[in-house]
């Protein structure tokens, strides 16, 4: 499958303020857009998704919103603490397949 | 649910030997795939199974490596001979029927040492 841009690959925030994070894509087929959060030396775990017919999707401090038109969707979690502070991984899914971007070190500062 | 078990946890081996890493995904799964993790180039696909069905192994670095599902409950990824740079965490994931929500559930992987 087609790649998946991840940007930025490290970011650094104080706790209690947000963090976003973006993902483009040019495969138009993808219809499918998960959200891992990888802890040092555990599995990727997801932590959200959402389908190519929705705009938003929220659960509690995470949220993920979908361009469809200009191919990119993004990450945003508030009120960020410590326990955020992991390694992020964007998705996209076509004929069930996913591919990952690069990866986001998010580091929560107390 | 136990979730996707892997096995070994951690594999250490000389170059030349042969590996086996072992996978047995969520049960009523019937995708499951294998990927490699490195600093370098991320998550990688290597190759996914529907139905203990081989359908896409064109992320298989070389025929170094070989894939194998016999039945529904059991996957194994095979090196031989393993070389330095096979050195990575190997994961296994699995995912089920539903076309609209196909994340997948990620075992705890496999971390390969080649010395």
């Amino acid at each position: 499958g087609e790649n998946v841009e991840q940007h930025p690959s490290t970011l650094s925030v104080q706790e209690g303020d947000s963090a976003v994070i973006k993902c483009t894509y040019s495969d138009s087929a993808s219809n499918y857009f998960p959200w891992y959060k990888q802890e040092l030396g555990k599995r990727p775990q997801l932590i959200i998704d959402i389908r190519s017919n929705v705009g938003e999707k929220k659960d509690q401090r995470i949220a993920v919103t979908l361009n469809k038109t200009a191919k990119h969707f993004s990450l945003h979690i508030t009120e960020t603490q410590p326990e955020d502070s992991a390694v992020y991984f964007c998705a996209r899914g076509s004929a069930r397949q996913l591919t990952f971007g690069s990866g986001t070190q998010l580091t929560v500062l107390p | 649910d136990a979730g996707v078990i892997q096995s070994p946890r951690h594999e250490v081996t000389e170059m030349g030997q042969e590996v086996t890493l072992r996978c047995k995904p969520i049960s009523g799964h019937d995708y499951l795939f294998w990927y490699r993790q490195t600093m370098m180039r991320g998550l990688e696909l290597l190759i996914y199974f529907n139905n203990n069905v081989p359908i896409d192994d064109s992320g298989m670095p070389e025929d170094r490596f070989s894939a194998k599902m016999p039945n529904a409950s059991f996957s194994t990824l095979k090196i031989q001979p393993s070389e330095p740079r096979d050195s990575a965490v190997y994961f296994c994931a699995s995912s089920g029927s539903d076309t609209s929500n196909y994340g997948y559930t990620f075992g705890s992987g496999t971390r390969l040492t080649v010395v």
